[in-house]
């Protein structure tokens, strides 16, 4: 069974400090890795998709990168705008099915003060 | 271009009785799915969709049904809802059957059951 855990459940920044989110996984043949932003009241809003060990994806001041355990999402010089709940998902092999079904972790609430 | 449309936005439900989430997407993928969000439980899949006449149970299916007559519609039907149905229910759809595809949400229904 796919597991995803994310750490930590709660993180509070200052406005500029750097930091990174975890999410450790365990799957069946990685079809790919995703992290999703989701702020309150809305839908999960697509951030990135990795596909295999040792890729790289970057937007504005977020980074997401991929190792055979775990993934990691990074945060450079953070604003206030930035808080919200960052979810990890990955898609594995679908036994057979035409699926890759979705196992999402419970997700980072990040919070950046001012 | 709306993407997914789910409705109601919110809804409050005696034990018992019976309801329909909707959900629309008009971006022509084959691929929806329903997960419902809890705290400290992450996203976990109900039901899903590969194709208009064809729908499998995901995770956490008991308790609901689905169906899919069009490419564009898939609702949720509660069919005795209980207590433990109060979650908030996000509506996903995927342009291909899921090797390493991002999936699009809706904006989430707020249930409530009373």
């Amino acid at each position: 069974e796919d597991q995803v855990t994310q750490s930590p459940e709660a993180l509070r920044l200052q406005e500029g400090e750097s930091s990174s989110l975890n999410c450790s996984y365990t799957v069946s043949g990685l079809r790919g890795l995703f992290w999703y932003r989701q702020d309150p009241g809305k839908g999960p809003e697509f951030l990135f998709t990795l596909y295999s060990a040792g890729e790289e994806k970057e937007k504005e001041r977020l980074k997401a990168t991929l190792t055979k355990k775990e993934s990691f999402l990074h945060i450079t010089a953070p604003k206030p705008e930035d808080s919200a709940t960052y979810l990890c998902a990955v898609q594995g092999e679908a036994g057979g099915t035409s699926y890759g079904k979705l196992t999402f972790g419970q997700g980072t609430i990040l919070t950046v003060h001012p | 271009n709306a993407g997914v449309t789910q409705t109601p936005k919110f809804q409050v439900l005696k034990t018992g009785q019976s309801m329909t989430l909707q959900c629309a997407q008009d971006m022509n993928h084959e691929y929806m799915s329903w997960y419902r969000q809890d705290p400290g439980m992450g996203l976990r899949l109900i039901h899903y969709s590969v194709g208009a006449g064809i729908t499998d149970q995901g995770e956490v299916p008991n308790g609901y049904n689905v169906s899919r007559s069009t490419t564009e519609d898939f609702p949720l039907r509660l069919l005795s809802a209980a207590p433990s149905q109060t979650s908030v229910y996000f509506c996903a759809s995927s342009y291909s059957e899921g090797s390493g595809t991002e999936a699009f949400f809706g904006q989430g229904t707020r249930l409530t059951v009373v």
